[in-house]
């Protein structure tokens, strides 16, 4: 069964820092992975999706990676903003059987003007 | 800006009582997703359906839960009787092919059920 961990839970950084957000997954029979970002009360916008044949993908100061073999990814936010203040989540879409978008359970992101 | 609807945002009801929650998803998107949030457990997968048809409801309790689509702009997802340990969010989301590609949700149903 696949099984998707967030670390840290938390994290509180100072405007204009450069930060990592990790995931790792259990199965690495992925068809994709994908970021998503949740605001409080609100539903989640997909920020990144990443193939299992890519590496990377970069969207404006977002660049997340991706790491097959060792089941593991990172969400990588340049020059942070208040804005980016949310939840990060990460889901995997498994192989095999019926295919299912499993989710962690997130990084509640604070950053601090 | 297309966007997935879901109504109501907020429902409060007493243990027993039938629950109804509705989605509008996204013009031309052929799939439907349901997903409950909790803190406890996070994103769990109710139900799927592509082309108005269920292809998995493999997580959704059957004696009380139901989830259809009766035509293209509506999903519903059903519960009878509710219980205090259904309280949580439900989002809807929609997309083209699956999960594959990226899926749009909604704000959410956020349940209370005292």
């Amino acid at each position: 069964k696949q099984e998707v961990t967030q670390i840290p839970a938390a994290l509180s950084v100072p405007e204009g820092e450069n930060l990592v957000l990790n995931c790792s997954f259990t199965d690495s029979a992925i068809y994709n992975l994908q970021w998503f970002r949740q605001d409080p009360g609100k539903g989640l916008t997909s920020l990144l999706l990443i193939q299992s044949s890519q590496r990377e993908q970069t969207s404006g100061r977002l660049n997340a990676s991706l790491d097959k073999s060792s089941g593991r990814s990172t969400l990588y936010i340049a020059a942070s903003q208040p804005g980016d203040s949310a939840t990060y989540l990460c889901a995997v879409l498994t192989q095999g059987g019926s295919e299912k978008l499993v989710f962690g359970k997130g990084t509640k992101l604070t950053v601090n003007p | 800006d297309a966007r997935v609807t879901q109504t109501p945002r907020h429902k409060v009801t007493e243990m027993g009582q039938e629950v109804t929650m509705r989605c509008q998803p996204i013009l031309g998107h052929n799939t439907v997703f349901w997903y409950r949030q909790t803190m406890m457990q996070g994103l769990e997968l109710l139900a799927y359906f592509r082309n108005r048809a269920p292809l998995d409801d493999s997580g959704m309790p059957k004696d009380r839960f139901s989830a259809e689509m009766p035509d293209a702009t509506l999903a519903t997802l059903k519960i009878q009787p509710s219980e205090p340990r259904d309280s949580a969010v439900y989002f809807c989301a929609s997309g083209w092919g699956g999960f594959a590609s990226p899926l749009h949700f909604g704000n959410g149903t956020r349940l209370t059920v005292t």
